[in-house]
């Protein structure tokens, strides 16, 4: 069964950054791609992108392009998403997730 | 983008009766190597999503032979024999053919 752990909730202020964390299993991290994906309240699923945890190779959502960074740290099997220029717009429920299996989620507030 | 279009957005279903979500795309879904990269998805409230069906039909680790999928190209659609209460939720159809990998807009099932 995959295993994805996300780091908890997060309040940020337009402007600024947030980084959201997603602990796998050793399994998971060398076999399948992480994907990111967002859900604002009450609103559908948005996909942002992927990272390639084996070779660090990503691809990002045009519409995140120059503000989306999605990096790993392969000693303790996880993975990041960082995201700039916040803004209200971005409050969302950020997923990390694999072809079998999704993260609990993380609420990313975004408020002045 | 692939624009995935869900039909309809809610249903009300009786225990014990079927139901039946369309997703239809903007494109064909089906690759050279005879693959079709559509996912079928749940998420009940206060959940993240849970893999129901991928690749138009085959059902994922766990899920109820309640479900079916079937389709080709750019038709598609998931079949739920006998709704029970535990189906209730919202259905996504996904694709991944194509980067960005997109979303239908959701069915809202109660």
């Amino acid at each position: 069964q995959v295993q994805l752990v996300q780091s908890g909730a997060e309040m940020k202020k337009p402007g600024t950054s947030v980084k959201v964390s997603c602990k796998t299993s050793p399994s998971t991290f060398t076999g399948y791609y992480i994907h990111w994906v967002r859900q604002a309240p009450g609103q559908g699923l948005q996909w942002m992108g992927w990272i390639n945890p084996h070779t660090s190779g990503t691809y990002y959502a045009h519409q995140f392009q120059g503000r989306l960074t999605m990096t790993r740290d392969a000693s303790i099997i996880t993975a990041y998403m960082e995201l700039s220029r916040l803004s209200s717009d971005d409050t969302a429920v950020y997923y990390c997730a694999t072809s079998i299996g999704w993260g609990q989620g993380t609420l990313v507030t975004v408020s002045s | 983008d692939i624009v995935l279009a869900q039909t309809p957005l809610s249903l009300s279903v009786t225990p014990g009766q079927p139901a039946s979500i369309s997703c239809k795309s903007s494109q064909s879904l089906l690759n050279s190597e005879g693959k079709t990269y559509l996912y079928w998805y749940l998420q009940r409230p206060g959940q993240p999503p849970q893999l129901l069906i991928y690749e138009v039909l085959n059902r994922f680790s766990g899920v109820s032979e309640r479900f079916s999928g079937s389709g080709s190209g750019t038709d598609f659609t998931l079949k739920i024999s006998r709704v029970e209460a535990e189906d209730a939720g919202v259905y996504y159809c996904m694709q991944a053919i194509e980067l960005p990998v997109t979303f239908g807009g959701g069915t809202k099932v109660e």
